[in-house]
């Protein structure tokens, strides 16, 4: 069974700072994906960014970014210039692209506070 | 273009009773996954539908049951409550099959068990 890990449970940055959120996974396939996902107090999931392991460049998405490390199994999400609306729980999640099994595993999340 | 829809967004329960919870997708999904996510933990998957089926089933009991109708929309059901059933209850729109599509949430319901 695949299990992902966030190591910080908690993180804080001043506002216009950049911040990265650790996540590691542990896995024996070779193809998956892996996503961000950013839960605000208002508590709707929303994706952030999605990376493609057979894709060796990293994804972006304007100021989010990964370093995706596959032999590292490591999948780090930086945000640069951080916003006073990125205060959210930020959750890493795999998924194992087979037909019936689409589900998410999910990290235990990081809870990022902007500071103004 | 309206995203993912839950209702009732809050509920109160006491135990022993029966809950069921609504989902309708995103517009143009067709496949509905259930996740429950406990205060403080990351979501857990509890299944997903797929042509009114139940197509992969998380690690949960059989008091927990879905289903989906014609129009992909979805409900879940859970029987016999019990105080570690309050949680926040998430559903999850995807399309098609060909693997790793994203999944789209939607605000979820918050289930309270007294």
């Amino acid at each position: 069974a695949q299990t992902v890990t966030q190591s910080q449970p908690e993180m804080s940055v001043q506002e216009a700072e950049t911040v990265t959120l650790s996540c590691t996974y542990d896995t024996s396939e070779s193809n998956y994906y892996l996503f961000w996902y950013k839960q605000p107090p208002s508590r709707q999931m929303i994706l952030v960014i999605r990376q493609e392991a057979y894709k060796q460049q990293n994804a972006t998405e304007n100021r989010f970014s990964v370093n995706f490390q596959k032999a590292a199994k490591s999948f780090s999400l930086k945000i640069s210039d951080s916003q006073l609306g990125d205060t959210a729980m930020y959750f890493c999640a795999f998924m194992k692209p087979l037909f019936g099994n689409e589900k998410l595993t999910f990290g235990t999340g990081t809870r990022l506070t902007i500071i103004p | 273009d309206a995203g993912v829809t839950q209702s009732p967004t809050h509920l109160i329960k006491t135990r022993g009773q029966q809950v069921t919870l609504r989902c309708s997708p995103k517009s143009g999904h067709d496949t509905v996954s259930w996740y429950q996510q406990a205060l403080g933990q990351g979501p857990q998957f509890i299944f997903q539908y797929y042509e009114e089926e139940e197509r992969q089933r998380g690690n949960f009991p059989d008091r927990f049951s879905g289903h989906q109708f014609p129009n992909y929309s979805s409900e879940l059901n859970v029987n016999a409550l019990l105080l570690g059933d309050s949680a926040l209850y998430l559903c999850a729109s995807s399309f098609g099959v060909a693997g790793g599509e994203t999944q789209y949430f939607g605000p979820g319901t918050r289930l309270l068990v007294l």
